[in-house]
């Protein structure tokens, strides 16, 4: 069973089109997270959520919205979608926020914005 | 204004040789450090970590080395295996948050 999964793998989508991405993780775990990693590879917070509470919401347009409806899933929906949202966006969990836990990723998601 | 750096995008070894992965950060408030492993069409995982307050932890084959003056740590693969093939990344911790610097491919040859 995969502990961390995202949907879908890959999107392709048009400029101005609204997009979901989905993450559930069945670890049990408390906290969960998206990140996004750009043309430089580097991996960058997003969001992160605890027991469906944001506690962690860096500088992110506000047509990046993250909802929790429950603490096993945390979606992420895009609006009006640009083409600098182009990237992989990670999703991962731990279980507990502030601390130094491990976190798990999910595999991936492949966004390409045309 | 990455906090955490990886300068080499890539690295190739041979079998059973050593590899020295390298990794600089900038806030001398980060705490704990840990190093990922990633496959493609994989997320990271998990594979070693150390505390600010060490200078080095070794599991197995994987040992991190944790320069606090030089604000440098390195992750040695001892003997290095094809198996280890993969991006690496390293990432930092401080106020509940991790800094992933971009990876370093390395590419073990058999």
């Amino acid at each position: 069973d995969t502990a961390v999964s995202q949907t879908p793998k890959y999107l392709v989508t048009q400029m101005g089109n609204d997009k979901s991405i989905k993450c559930e993780q069945n670890l049990g775990h408390d906290t969960m997270y998206w990140y996004k990693q750009d043309s430089k590879k580097f991996l960058k917070i997003m969001f992160s959520y605890n027991n469906k509470e944001l506690i962690i919401n860096e500088t992110v347009p506000n047509r990046f919205s993250p909802k929790s409806p429950d603490k096993a899933h945390l979606n992420l929906h895009i609006n009006s979608l640009e083409l600098g949202d182009s990237a992989v966006y990670f999703c991962a969990s731990s279980a507990f926020p502030g601390t130094r836990e491990t976190q798990y990723f999910g595999p991936g998601t492949r966004l390409l914005v045309l | 204004d990455q906090q955490v750096k990886q300068n080499s995008p890539s690295l190739s070894v041979q079998e059973g040789r050593i590899s020295i992965l390298n990794c600089d950060y900038t806030n001398s408030m980060f705490d704990y450090f840990l190093w990922y492993k990633k496959y493609p069409a994989e997320g990271p995982t998990f594979l070693i970590s150390i505390s600010s307050i060490k200078d080095k932890n070794e599991d197995g084959r994987f040992t991190v080395f944790l320069n606090k003056s030089a604000k440098h740590l390195s992750l040695h693969i001892v003997p290095s295996q094809p198996g280890d093939s993969a991006v690496y990344f390293c990432a930092a911790h401080n106020f509940n948050k991790f800094y992933f610097g971009s990876g370093t491919k390395l590419n073990v040859k058999p």
